[in-house]
């Protein structure tokens, strides 16, 4: 079975600093999509950033960046120069090729100290 | 703009009632998830929809149930089978495909809560 690890609940930067926030995951599996989502306040879920398993290079988006380490299973979320904006939940999530349903993982709470 | 549109936003449920919670989407999807959301965890799957008259359980299915009649909605029912409804309920929908590396958006929820 999947899993999805987040080893930590809550975390804080600075504005204008970088954090890093950790994920690992569980597979057998060799082909698989990797997702970063954020839920603030207003709960809604948005995409922050996707891997797609195959690809070595890791994604960037703006400010948000991952480091994938396929061997470790390891997807970590790097946010540079944070922003007020950026403080919510944010979780991680596996996707097995060919299948639709996502598995998540529990969350950490990023806190922007202004 | 295209999006996901749940509703009510809050909903509440008498002990014995079924109660229904609405999700539509006007992106084209063809699949349709829920999901329920407890405080301190993630999301968990409850119901998938891949094509219309077409659903499948995911991992907490019991006292829940969907349809799909429509390719833009996807109900799903909280019955009185299910003892401990009050949580936070997310729609979701993508589009579908193999090997698809589409995200899948998510509505805005609805708040369940037991009076």
């Amino acid at each position: 079975a999947q899993t999805v690890t987040q080893s930590q609940p809550e975390m804080s930067v600075q504005e204008a600093e970088t954090v890093t926030l950790s994920c690992t995951y569980d597979t057998s599996e060799s082909d698989y999509y990797l997702f970063w989502y954020k839920q603030p306040p207003s709960r809604q879920m948005i995409l922050v950033i996707r891997q797609e398993a195959y690809k070595q290079q890791n994604a960037t988006e703006n400010r948000f960046s991952v480091n994938f380490q396929k061997a470790a299973k390891s997807f970590s979320l790097k946010i540079s120069d944070s922003q007020l904006g950026d403080a919510a939940m944010y979780f991680c999530a596996y996707r097995r090729t060919g299948a639709n349903n996502l598995f998540f993982g529990t969350g950490t709470r990023l806190t922007v100290i202004p | 703009d295209g999006g996901i549109t749940q509703s009510p936003k809050y909903l509440f449920r008498k002990e014995g009632q079924n109660v229904t919670l609405s999700c539509e989407q006007n992106l084209n999807h063809d699949a349709m998830y829920w999901y329920r959301q407890d405080p301190g965890q993630g999301l968990r799957l409850i119901y998938y929809s891949q094509i219309v008259n077409d659903f499948q359980k995911g991992d907490i299915a019991e006292g829940y149930s969907v349809s799909r009649e429509k390719k833009e909605s996807f109900p799903l029912t909280v019955t009185s089978a299910q003892k401990n409804p009050t949580a936070f309920y997310l729609c979701a929908s993508s589009i579908r495909g193999r090997g698809s590396n589409q995200p899948q958006h998510f509505g805005d929820g609805t708040r369940l809560s037991i009076l």
